[in-house]
């Protein structure tokens, strides 16, 4: 079975840093590609950030760029999104999940993190 | 503003059948394949078409997806209340070279 389990959420003020987790369980962890997707209180939902099978590749959305890095440690199947000069618009639910045989579909989601940015 | 474009909002009463569009261009559905997620109140998103129209093990016939162009569709019959949800569109797009989602319809079984 599938587990994807998010852990590192909080608040935080603006301009902090926060580290996010995903351990993840169930499937050859290096054989998919991983991404963050993030949805602010009452919004829809937005793609954050993606990391590709084999670590050499990674993509992030124009609103996270330079803030944010993706990165996987393979010994212990867990992703992490570590994020800098938080804002406030970074405020949301933060749901790891895991490439479906395309990198861009996504079959399992983590129950999710809560980053809260406020002064 | 999103990338790919849904309708608000659909409603329709237990029984019926029901579509949601998601419009985009041929950046992103034109070359590229859509996936479907449903997300039912206070859960997280669940994976219900991918490949413009295949099925995951485990999701009813009862919802369907299609293509055409820079447009997809879901669609889902027989509608009944546990349907009541949030539906979103994803692909990738090629000029952006993002994951982009639509911004998502609430669907109300009356």
């Amino acid at each position: 079975e599938v587990q994807l389990l998010e852990s590192g959420g909080g608040l935080v003020q603006p301009g902090g840093s926060l580290r996010l987790s995903c351990a993840a369980s169930g499937f050859t962890f290096s054989t998919y590609a991983m991404s963050w997707v993030r949805q602010a209180p009452g919004k829809g939902l937005e793609w954050v950030s993606i990391s590709y099978s084999g670590g050499s590749s990674a993509y992030y959305s124009d609103s996270v760029k330079g803030r944010f890095t993706i990165s996987r440690d393979y010994s212990k199947n867990t992703v992490f999104l570590h994020m800098n000069s938080l804002r406030p618009g970074d405020t949301a639910l933060y749901y790891c999940a895991k490439s479906h045989r395309r990198s861009y579909s996504f079959d399992f989601w983590g129950q999710g993190a809560l980053v809260t940015v406020s002064s | 503003q999103s990338v790919l474009t849904q309708p608000p909002s659909v409603s329709a009463a237990p029984g019926q059948n029901v579509t949601i569009s998601c419009s985009g261009s041929s950046s992103n559905i034109g070359n590229n394949f859509v996936s479907w997620y449903q997300q039912l109140p206070r859960t997280a998103p669940k994976f219900l078409i991918y490949d413009n129209n295949k099925r995951p093990s485990g999701i009813p016939d009862r919802f369907s997806g299609s293509k055409s162009g820079t447009s997809a569709t879901l669609g889902i019959t027989g509608l009944q209340t546990g349907d009541e949800a949030d539906y979103y569109c994803g692909t990738w797009d090629n000029s952006l070279t993002v994951v982009v989602f639509g911004g998502g319809t609430k669907l109300t079984v009356l």
